[in-house]
């Protein structure tokens, strides 16, 4: 399978724990981008990254998350002393590059579900 | 900031045709994406506009008007598998697309 994929695909975990998620984009992709959706909205942006390089991040992003794409490769995100608020579809896409074009048609993956008791 | 508007809901009727139109303001403009989402997964892309006109791809459509900041998909013979969320997503000047809401579409027998 060469799609997009995430680790885990859910996630439970207890208010104030630490969690994070995994993402594989398409290999030839540099672009790398986080959403998350809540039932009944559409993805919401977070962040994203071209090679390694971290471009642009929500104001909406608290001081509780953090993402890292360290080799340009896969990204890891990471929210810290998690909240019921945080109960959320974590998404990650990938597209091929940032020029204008249908090149920028994003290849979404499975997503991570987030469920904080 | 950026604003999309779309219905939230339609219903239609197998075999029929259906129109979902999403207006938007933008920060800079490089196109506008339209994904359908199945409920529980992710999206998946339909369509790309970045010139006005209409794009035909099968049994789907879509139409771009960028003075009017106004856009919609048109399915045609419509099935029931097509029940799903359609997402408008216009591209802003960071070629990072804004998602609406959605248009939860009901196709009944």
């Amino acid at each position: 399978d060469t799609g997009v994929s995430q680790d885990p695909r859910h996630k439970i975990t207890k208010r104030g724990q630490n969690v994070t998620f995994r993402c594989d984009p398409i290999s030839e992709h540099n672009r790398l981008y986080w959403y998350r959706q809540t039932l009944g909205q559409g993805p919401e942006f977070l962040t994203y990254f071209q090679n390694e390089a971290q471009l642009e991040k929500s104001r909406l992003l608290s001081d509780r998350f953090s993402a890292e794409r360290p080799k340009g490769s896969f990204s890891t995100l990471e929210i810290q002393r998690t909240e019921q608020g945080d109960s959320a579809m974590y998404l990650c896409a990938s597209s091929p590059r940032g020029l204008a074009g249908a090149l920028n048609e994003q290849f979404f993956g499975p997503g991570t579900r987030l469920t904080v008791l | 900031g950026q604003n999309i508007d779309q219905p939230t809901e339609m219903t239609a009727t197998e075999g029929a045709i259906v129109q979902i139109n999403c207006t938007y303001q933008t920060s800079g403009f490089n196109g506008l994406f339209w994904y359908q989402q199945h409920a529980g997964e992710a999206p998946t892309f339909l369509s790309y506009n970045v010139l006005d006109g209409l794009e035909e791809k099968g049994r789907f459509s879509s139409f771009l008007s960028r003075s009017k900041g106004y856009s919609y998909l048109l399915l045609k013979e419509l099935q029931m598998k097509d029940s799903a969320s359609y997402l408008c997503a216009p591209l802003g000047g960071s070629y990072i697309p804004t998602f609406g809401r959605g248009t939860s579409l009901i196709v009944h027998p």
